[in-house]
This record gives C-alpha cells, structure tokens and sequence, in this order.
C-alpha cells in the first residue's frame, strides 16, 4: 500500500517552460512534507518543504502548493533549466511520531534545451 | 565537513554470504537513518537511531537484516544470508537532533549491494 504517490512517472519538459510535480498522500497525521531531488548517479537532497500550517512555500523557481483538504501537493518549477533534469521525490513524515520520511516513487524530469 | 560517508561503494556477495556496510555521519548528527533503493520499490526506510540507540526498526525484513550504532561516528548494516532480491543501493542518513522528523536528511553515496 502506496501511502504517497506521485505523478507523472516521467516528465520531459522544454526549457523555459513550468513544470507540474504532483504528490497525495493517504495518511492525514502526515504533517511535514519534503521534497528531494536526485540527479543521476547522485544521492538524494532536500529541495523544499512545506508543514501542514502552510499552503504554499517558494524557494525560488521553486513553489509547493499544498491542498490539505483533499491531501494534494504539487511542486512547479518556473522557467525550467536543463540543470534541473532529475528524479523528484514527494516524501511524508510526522513531527511527533517516528523520524522516518516515507517516499513517494518519484517523478523523473527531464528538461530538453 | 566531509558529508555522510559510506563504504565500500560497491560490494557483490554470493548467494548465501554476508555483507556488512558502514556508515559514519556528519560529525554532530545524532540521528542516523538507514533506506534501501530499487528500481522497483523506490526508496524505503530500513531502520534508524537517535543518539545510538535505536529507535524505529519498522521497515528492516527481521529475519537477515540487523543494524548497529556502537558508537556516535559509525553504524553499521549487517545482512546475513543475501540473497538476490536485497540487491539494491543502501543509503545511509544522518540529521542533527534539533528539529526532530523535520531535520533535513543528509545522505551519504550510498552502498551498492549486488548479490549473484
């Protein structure tokens, strides 16, 4: 049982263009959500996050959007850059609870020039 | 600061034999996570400690699987009995205690776990 899932599998976007990340989740104790991005070969990295208190968080080119009613993220990418191609991993976890993060199977971008 | 560092790289055992892969975390953290990674089952949590002791073992298969953290600069996963199917990339992670779950996760390379 997938508690977070993501969509698309895989995404190929042109450069200059948003791109749409999107993750749900089943559990609603989930209260912190990051996302990681692993570039090939590499191991992953914290990109951004988002708690439960917020419905959105920007870093940049980079924005979360958090719909709590319905258990929805998505992560957009302005003006995508082909150093941004990579696998993009939505995970939960829960402040009070164990320390784990639960990842979803990720979304493996690619931005052609 | 030299970052998460795990050896070896890359490790094949036969089927049957054991492997022990190493982790030491950034100086300070005290919180260490293990996670296996596969191609088809993704990234999932394997087990972790805080301050050495363990305190979540949720996602370790019991049977082989066994981790230690003897001291505050290493820990180790050991699986006995490998077989096939824990081929994978194990991946060690390490956090500073304050912050608690929303502790940013620093992973190291990660161990390449072949079995024939």
């Amino acid at each position: 049982q997938q508690q977070v899932r993501q969509s698309p599998q895989s995404l190929t976007v042109w450069e200059g263009e948003t791109t749409i990340l999107n993750c749900s989740y089943e559990d609603s104790t989930f209260d912190y959500f990051p996302w990681y991005r692993q570039f090939p070969g590499k191991s992953p990295a914290l990109l951004i996050a988002i708690s439960l208190v917020s419905n959105k968080k920007e870093d940049g080119r980079f924005t979360i959007f958090f719909n709590k009613r319905e258990k929805k993220l998505s992560l957009h990418i302005t003006d995508s850059q082909p150093g941004d191609s990579a696998t993009y991993f939505c995970a939960a976890s829960l402040s009070s609870g164990s320390w784990q993060l639960i990842f979803g199977s990720g979304t493996q971008l690619t931005v052609m020039p | 600061n030299a970052g998460v560092i795990q050896t070896p790289r890359h490790k094949v055992t036969g089927k049957g034999q054991e492997a022990t892969l190493w982790c030491e975390p950034i100086s300070g953290h005290s919180a260490v996570f293990w996670y296996r990674q596969t191609i088809v089952q993704g990234l999932e949590f394997l087990t972790y400690f805080r301050n050495q002791a363990p305190i979540d073992d949720s996602g370790m298969p019991k049977e082989r699987f066994s981790a230690q953290m003897p001291n505050q600069s290493h820990s180790t996963l050991k699986i006995q009995s490998t077989q096939p199917q824990d081929s994978a990339v194990y991946l060690c992670a390490s956090s500073r205690g304050t912050g608690g779950a929303r502790a940013e996760q620093f992973f190291g390379p990660g161990t390449r776990l072949t079995v024939l």
